[in-house]
């Protein structure tokens, strides 16, 4: 299972982009990589999910290169309301595959 | 479409009482999930749903949670008798098919206090 390390805390302004980058070193060859965001008070939510290269839905960003040992969740222009903890998470279809969450990233926008 | 819903929200009980959280995933969606977050750290995976199948279950912390889901419908995990460090919000998930590439769909939990 490919471990993950996320910064644990940052700090960004509205109307500033926002990038996120997330370790897996050990990242497997059938890997996908998927973000979650998690709002105060609520379950977290699928943001974005890729294999390879980039990937771009109207939330956000997902940047991989080529070796796929890093990604980077990119928020453009982020408001007050994105403040939110979000997650990067690695693995496999098939087996047995169990999305794992790590600590995850502490993002809060100041006004 | 309606999301996943969980029942209670809050739930506070005193050490040694029973409590029982109830979970109606999206239908349709036969993978259910449990986790839990204690206070200041990550998520932790509970066990896993299949219809009503158990197909992991190691995450559960000891023998005094059980989970069910009769029909392969609504999930309820029950906790007894509670201890402290049980507290801490639960949360369930569910998805249409297994693997990373399925959208994992969550309820807003249930924020569970033992007193």
């Amino acid at each position: 299972l490919a471990k993950t390390t996320q910064p644990i805390s940052m700090d960004s302004y509205e109307g500033q982009e926002v990038n996120i980058t997330c370790s897996h070193n050990n990242i497997a060859t059938n890997d996908y990589i998927t973000w979650y965001q998690q709002f105060p008070s609520q379950g977290p939510r699928f943001i974005i999910q890729g294999y390879k290269t980039k990937v771009t839905n109207e939330v956000a960003s997902l940047f991989i290169p080529a070796d796929r040992k890093s990604s980077t969740l990119s928020l453009p222009r982020v408001s007050l309301s994105d403040t939110a903890v979000y997650y990067c998470l690695v693995g496999a279809p098939g087996g047995s595959y169990i999305p794992t969450f790590g600590r995850g990233t502490s993002l809060i926008v100041h006004p | 479409e309606a999301g996943v819903t969980q029942f209670p929200s809050h739930s506070v009980i005193e050490k040694g009482q029973t409590v029982t959280l109830r979970c109606d995933p999206i239908s349709g969606h036969d993978n259910l999930y449990w986790y839990r977050r204690v206070m200041g750290k990550e998520i932790k995976f509970l066990l896993h749903f299949v219809k009503e199948s158990k197909q992991d279950e190691s995450g559960m912390p000891n023998n005094r949670f059980l989970a069910e889901r009769t029909g392969g419908t609504y999930s309820t995990l029950k906790v007894q008798p509670a201890e402290l460090e049980d507290s801490g919000v639960y949360f369930c998930a569910s998805s249409q098919g297994r693997g990373p590439n399925e959208k994992l769909f969550f309820g807003s939990g249930t924020q569970l206090s033992v007193l």
